[in-house]
């Protein structure tokens, strides 16, 4: 059973450039969900996809995005970088979309630097 | 706006004593809550959870308690071990939130051999 993994581990981005972090759901889940971590703080949620679709939201702008692919991988991107993006960004698969949390396997994240 | 706090950033701990990490919550509709920890460059592993219905979940070493009228939950570490030396989050959920959980800020604990 293979777990979530998540690329690139590390990047650093000049701000207003444009950012696609990606994400491979652990085998035999469907859902996934993205949270930011910014420096000394715990996660936010981002964003939840489940079969292709949106499937809730936090509090972030539209310049944040995403997909959801047939095989359930992910992608998150982001717009015109500021300088508040920087933040690791980690991704979580599970099985079902309803308290997806109970079955939640985070990926190793992804470190955002924007200069 | 934080709903979730974890008003200690760091504790530290003599190995083989019991470890109390607290965490504390303003919403009322949560009905669900998680600690999570986290190892550097690791993605957060599951702990131990607990349902609004119950006061008490117990684990292993690991319990977790839960004081709805103060709106506070507490993680126990009993007999703690150097392993357990990391971030720990208390996160919690609402009904009808699909899987948004919401984190505390995280307690960094490091258990002293």
């Amino acid at each position: 059973e293979t777990g979530v993994t998540q690329s690139p581990t590390h990047l650093i981005k000049t701000r207003g450039q444009q950012v696609t972090l990606r994400c491979s759901s652990q085998s035999g889940h469907n859902t996934v969900s993205w949270y930011q971590q910014a420096l000394g703080q715990g996660p936010q949620f981002i964003f939840q996809y489940y079969r292709e679709e949106e499937n809730g939201r936090g509090n972030f702008p539209p310049r944040f995005s995403g997909l959801q692919f047939p095989n359930y991988s992910s992608e998150l991107n982001v717009n015109a970088l500021e300088l508040d993006d920087s933040a690791l960004y980690l991704c979580a698969s599970s099985p079902t979309p309803d308290r997806s949390y109970y079955g939640y396997t985070f990926g190793s994240g992804t470190r955002l630097t924007v200069v | 706006d934080q709903q979730v706090k974890q008003n200690s950033p760091s504790l530290s701990v003599q190995e083989g004593r019991i470890s109390i990490l607290n965490c504390d919550y303003t919403n009322s509709m949560f009905d669900y809550f998680l600690w999570y920890k986290k190892y550097p460059a690791e993605g957060p592993t599951f702990l131990i959870s607990i349902s609004s219905i119950k006061d008490k979940n117990e684990d292993g070493r690991f319990t977790v308690f839960l004081n709805k009228s103060a709106k506070h939950l507490s993680l126990h570490i009993v007999p703690s071990q150097p392993g357990d030396s990391a971030v720990y989050f208390c996160a919690a959920s609402a009904r009808g939130q699909g899987g948004k959980l919401i984190f505390g800020q995280g307690t960094e604990l490091s258990v002293k051999p």
